[in-house]
């Protein structure tokens, strides 16, 4: 079946570096995805989402870029600081009762 | 708010035994969902719930039961556990909408089958 995939399962980046974690989707009808980040022993936590109508969006610090022709969703991550060490998982929204499919995940391991 | 919350947090079982996870959300939430994570996996999604007294399954729905009987708490249930049961099951909920298909996350519960 059609599934989200992540391309890197660890990233490891030096402090104050912009982090760059990517996904690729293979679900053409997806109009909706949205990037979590989970922590250790916790449950994700939204961070940023995008619309299929949009290519480009950005919050604190972070902001998803989507490509529809080649199926492709970046979360950047500008700055990255320790506290941003976890697991980011994408996730596109399947359709009826807002269903998601989460991706695998990338681990993000920051340096000091 | 306390947002979501399960209950327990952590439980360990023996082979064909039974327990029920209680997920509750206080922020009046239409949809809840049922998500169990396995190590290097991603988030699978169990069962969900549209509203009080409805139930669907999801996409690994086999050996799991649901309740929703009240629109603040989702049950999950396991009437006869096995070992391939060990897993992070997390609870979701979110508001009806269009604007947003976000889902808020519980802590979850670590469940060992032994």
């Amino acid at each position: 079946g059609e599934s989200v995939g992540l391309h890197l399962p660890t990233l490891s980046v030096q402090e104050g570096d912009n982090s760059i974690i990517n996904c690729a989707y293979s679900n053409s009808a997806s109009d909706y995805f949205i990037w979590y980040k989970q922590e250790s022993g916790k449950g994700p936590q939204f961070i940023i989402d995008i619309r299929s109508n949009m290519d480009k969006r950005q919050g604190q610090r972070v902001t998803v870029l989507l490509n529809k022709t080649v199926k492709h969703l970046s979360l950047q991550i500008a700055a990255t600081q320790p506290g941003d060490s976890a697991v980011y998982f994408c996730a596109e929204n399947t359709g009826t009762a807002s269903k998601l499919t989460f991706g695998t995940g990338t681990r993000l391991q920051v340096t000091l | 708010n306390a947002g979501v919350t399960q209950t327990p947090k952590f439980r360990v079982l023996k082979t064909g035994q039974s327990m029920t996870l209680l997920c509750a959300q206080d922020m009046n939430h239409e949809y809840m969902y049922w998500y169990r994570q396995d190590p290097g996996m991603g988030l699978r999604l169990i069962h969900y719930s549209v509203g009080e007294g409805t139930t669907a399954k999801g996409e690994v729905p086999d050996g799991y039961n649901v309740s929703r009987l009240k629109k603040q708490n989702f049950l999950l249930g396991l009437e006869s556990a096995a070992p391939s049961q060990t897993s992070v099951y997390f609870c979701a909920s979110r508001p009806r909408g269009v604007r947003t298909d976000t889902q808020y996350f519980g802590p979850g519960t670590r469940l060992t089958v032994l």
